[in-house]
């Protein structure tokens, strides 16, 4: 069974540019987690997703983030403009139903760089 | 917020057993305790998870005690590929609040 998918890898940019990560959950599963992570802290929720529908954003700084997850399978977030505190890694993470005790599988994650 | 709280560093020979604890002292009835672990440069990986009981798969084993105010991640055999922070969250379900977990090393 493939594992979540993210792109890309690895992505630098100047500060107020925009920026979008790309994530793809296993198969079949209704509920999509973004995280960010800053070094040396442990992952924080940016937004879940059930199916298309958006759970909790209430971590989302949404004057300059946005996600969507059209047709309940794949997900982008985005970052416009970017600021030098965004550097971070961004991880996606997906369950089967996001129900109770539901254990979550993540992605490699995107290291984004804002210089 | 984190609910945990685990000491921020441990060391571990090659071999030996590693044992990770965590402390959850306002667990409530319903939140179950799982563990993850993350591994440089890479995305966070499932190790356990449970509730009440004492629980075992192919990776290591978990000891809840019987208040369920802590609990302990045991490695039974560690090896240097096994040097990774592990994260204990305390969860009702869906919404996972990682601390800084504890970096584990382990020592050839």
């Amino acid at each position: 069974e493939a594992g979540v998918a993210q792109s890309p890898r690895y992505k630098i940019i100047e500060k107020r540019q925009s920026v979008a990560f790309w994530c793809n959950p296993i198969s079949g599963h209704a509920t999509l987690y973004w995280y960010q992570q800053i070094l040396g802290q442990g992952p924080k929720l940016l937004i879940q997703f059930q199916n298309n529908g958006v759970v909790d954003d209430s971590q989302l700084p949404k004057d300059r983030f946005s996600a969507e997850r059209l047709k309940g399978v794949d997900s982008t977030l985005k970052i416009q403009p970017a600021k030098l505190e965004d550097s971070a890694v961004y991880l996606c993470a997906s369950s089967d139903t996001g129900f109770f005790a539901d254990t979550q599988y993540f992605g490699p994650g995107t290291r984004l760089t804002v210089l | 917020d984190a609910k945990t709280t685990q000491p921020p560093s441990m060391d571990c020979a090659e071999g030996r057993a590693a044992n990770l604890p965590c402390n959850h002292s306002t667990i409530s009835g319903n939140e179950y305790v799982y563990w993850y672990r993350q591994i440089h440069s890479q995305g966070p990986q499932y190790i356990i998870h449970g509730l009440k009981n004492n629980e075992t798969n192919e990776m290591a084993s978990l000891i809840i005690t019987e208040d369920r105010k802590s609990s302990t991640l045991i490695l039974p055999h560690a090896t240097l590929r096994d040097t990774a922070v592990y994260y204990c969250i305390v969860t009702p379900g869906n919404q996972f609040y990682f601390g800084t977990g504890t970096s584990l090393t382990v020592i050839p």
